[in-house]
């Protein structure tokens, strides 16, 4: 495996239910983020971990909860969505926390029904 | 605030008919510019980065140049392989997270 790599591609499920998507990189990267994308808006940063801590929130529900077990392995946890956060969920990686030069997986593409 | 506006939103191009994308934007002391190419289904794949103005960068038929207020990226002769969304998104010395463009969505018709 080669790169940042997402699981799963995609993902259909219900407001009740508890899930989450995977994310692994294969770059020797030391910091990994998680961005939403939506239809015609720009990239909305979520979360990015350097080093495994927490380094930036920006805001989002409670709804979705990071984790970062190590500097290789991203997941996000989603529990009681809501239909607009229906969306494709992308990982990302770079050395270094606030680098313009980002290696992004394929995504995870959530349907929230 | 960081802002970033791509112009136009969608562009539709003959295969050889050469065209520029446009990035304007607005930061407190940039650290640099950077553009994405994003295929259908597919994350964004970094092209290239841009520190200072009058820097320029190439990659095949693709050329980045840079201003103190906008980025241009040229398509010379595009094939429709070149079809694409072309993201921009800058780093300022103010904001601890990129700030992205909304894209622009390139048909190159064969």
């Amino acid at each position: 495996e080669t790169g940042v790599t997402q699981t799963p591609r995609h993902l259909v499920m219900g407001m009740t239910n508890k899930k989450s998507l995977k994310c692994e990189q294969h770059l020797g990267h030391n910091a990994m983020y998680w961005y939403k994308q939506s239809a015609k808006k720009p990239l909305e940063l979520m979360f990015v971990y350097s080093l495994e801590e927490r380094v930036e929130n920006n805001s989002v529900p409670s709804r979705f909860s990071p984790e970062c077990p190590n500097s290789s392995h991203l997941f996000l946890h989603l529990h009681t969505l809501q239909p607009e956060d229906s969306a494709l969920y992308l990982c990302a990686s770079s050395q270094g926390a606030i680098r313009g030069e980002l290696f992004f997986g394929e995504g995870s593409r959530l349907t929230v029904l | 605030e960081d802002q970033v506006t791509q112009s136009p939103e969608a562009l539709r191009l003959q295969e050889g008919e050469s065209s520029s994308l446009n990035c304007s934007y607005t930061v407190s002391g940039l650290r640099g510019l950077f553009w994405y190419r994003q295929d259908p289904g597919k994350g964004p794949e970094f092209l290239f980065t841009l520190y200072s103005a009058g820097e320029e960068k190439e990659k095949e038929r693709l050329k980045a140049t840079l201003t103190k207020k906008e980025s241009f990226l040229h398509i010379t002769a595009p094939k429709p392989e070149d079809s694409a969304t072309y993201l921009c998104a800058v780093a300022s010395g103010s904001a601890r997270q990129l700030t992205f463009g909304s894209g622009t969505q390139l048909t190159v018709l064969p």
